[in-house]
């Protein structure tokens, strides 16, 4: 089974740095790309950046472009999304997704995605 | 940037009526284009790709239309467990990837 598996829920506070992660079982991980997905409360959904597992090839929406940092480590099947400095406006759930794959290897649609990763900045 | 717009914010429908959604793109994303329903507390779930593709395990009552600019989501008989709130997705042209802004359906 295709599983990607998120860290848990963090509390913190403004200024302070973190950086949360998602594991990918059931496939080839450095094969597939990794989405990151934010949903501020009450809010619809907003696709950050994705990373290419295989040679860290990374793209930013430029509305989080400088804003966070995507990693991926291959070994361990884990990609991470982080911040340096967090504002409370940075609460919100975060999700990762994998793309599929249709045609001559385009990417396309989030399937599966995972549990969501809750970050309170306070 | 392509721009995804839905229709009706807002959807009240009473069990076993149909339901129909629409998703309208800036410009033409072909058929890239996939339907998630959205549960409280719950990550998205995949409906529909390719603009008409049931995703596995999802019920016939779910289907998708339209391409080029114009799509819509059918239940065809709603069910109580189907409240919830769906987005359209393009994936055509990235990036960005982009969303709508969501239709919630809620039971009558």
């Amino acid at each position: 089974e295709v599983q990607l598996v998120q860290s848990g829920a963090e509390v913190k506070k403004p200024g302070e740095s973190l950086k949360i992660s998602c594991q990918g079982s059931g496939y080839s991980f450095p094969s597939y790309w990794i989405a990151w997905v934010r949903q501020m409360p009450g809010k619809g959904l907003e696709w950050m950046g994705s990373i290419y597992p295989a040679d860290s090839d990374t793209r930013y929406s430029p509305s989080f472009q400088g804003q966070v940092t995507i990693s991926v480590d291959k070994s361990i099947s884990t990609a991470y999304l982080q911040w340096s400095s967090l504002k409370a406006s940075d609460t919100a759930m975060y999700f990762c997704a994998r793309p599929a794959y249709y045609g001559d290897y385009e990417v396309g649609w989030f399937d599966p995605w995972g549990q969501g990763t809750l970050l309170t900045v306070s | 940037e392509i721009v995804m717009t839905q229709s009706p914010a807002t959807l009240s429908v009473s069990p076993g009526e149909r339901a129909t959604l629409s998703c309208r793109a800036s410009q033409s994303v072909s058929s890239n284009l996939a339907w998630y329903q959205q549960k409280p507390g719950q990550a998205p779930r995949l409906l529909i790709y390719g603009a008409s593709t049931r995703a596995t395990g999802i019920p016939a009552r779910f289907s998708g239309g339209g391409s080029g600019t114009e799509f819509t989501l059918t239940i065809s008989s709603l069910q109580s467990e189907d409240s919830a709130v769906y987005y359209c997705h393009q994936y055509n042209n990235w990036p960005p990837f982009t969303f709508g802004p969501g239709t919630k359906v809620d039971i009558k």
